[in-house]
């Protein structure tokens, strides 16, 4: 079956401008993960859905960053304001079990 | 608190050699260790788990690791490289529930050669 999928696969913007990011997890996983990977480092955690709502937002690096996943299945990273800093490979990965998570390919965001 | 401290940035081998990868972890509660893969402009592939039971793992492409709690580690082996390995690998660790996220470590880069 289809894997999760990410869409952009890349995405240009300018410093200041509003991204939003998809993923389409794989059909029937309930939990729903977001990551970012800068270069030379391991993903980091950004939010956590299980259905539609948020079960851990711990990770978003600060008020511009939201996440939303209204029918419990896609989801979209929204920055607003975006920075320089925010430049990375955005990740999603899904589960139904739970202690396996399934990844897609990522988004890479490029802030100029 | 979890964290993962993945020791070396890079290792090098040769085709047919010994591969040992490094990873300790500090966990408050029994963890759940991972080790991912992942390729050039890919996503990351799950190599292998541990979550409760066996401590040593066998996961896909020859790969294992063992879990030591008296050691917190859970290094990653194969005993022969093959120069399709060459990649980068991520180990991981999340509390003993499900639903929890994935604390990763820096990754190391394994290099093959021939």
């Amino acid at each position: 079956g289809a894997g999760v999928s990410q869409t952009p696969s890349n995405k240009v913007t300018e410093k200041g401008k509003y991204v939003e990011l998809r993923c389409d997890p794989i059909s029937g996983h309930t939990a729903l993960y977001w990551y970012r990977q800068s270069l030379g480092q391991g993903p980091e955690f950004l939010i956590y859905f299980q259905g539609t709502g948020a079960a851990d937002d711990s990770g978003l690096p600060n008020d511009r960053f939201f996440a939303v996943r209204p029918e419990g299945s896609v989801s979209t990273l929204k920055i607003q304001r975006t920075e320089r800093g925010d430049s990375a490979v955005y990740l999603c990965a899904s589960s139904a079990t739970g202690n396996e998570q399934f990844f897609g390919p990522g988004t890479r965001l490029t802030v100029l | 608190a979890q964290s993962v401290t993945q020791l070396g940035s890079h290792v090098s081998v040769s085709e047919g050699a010994l591969v040992l990868l490094r990873c300790n972890y500090s966990s408050s509660v029994p963890p759940y260790l991972f080790w991912y893969v992942q390729y050039p402009n890919q996503g990351l592939q799950l190599l292998l788990k541990y979550t409760t039971g066996a401590t040593l793992v066998k996961g896909i492409n020859g790969f294992e690791a063992e879990f030591k709690k008296s050691e917190t580690s859970f290094h990653l082996t194969k005993p022969s490289a093959h120069m399709s390995d060459a990649a980068e690998y991520f180990c991981a660790v999340s509390a003993n529930q499900a639903g929890t996220a994935l604390i990763f470590g820096k990754g190391t880069t394994l290099s093959v050669s021939s």
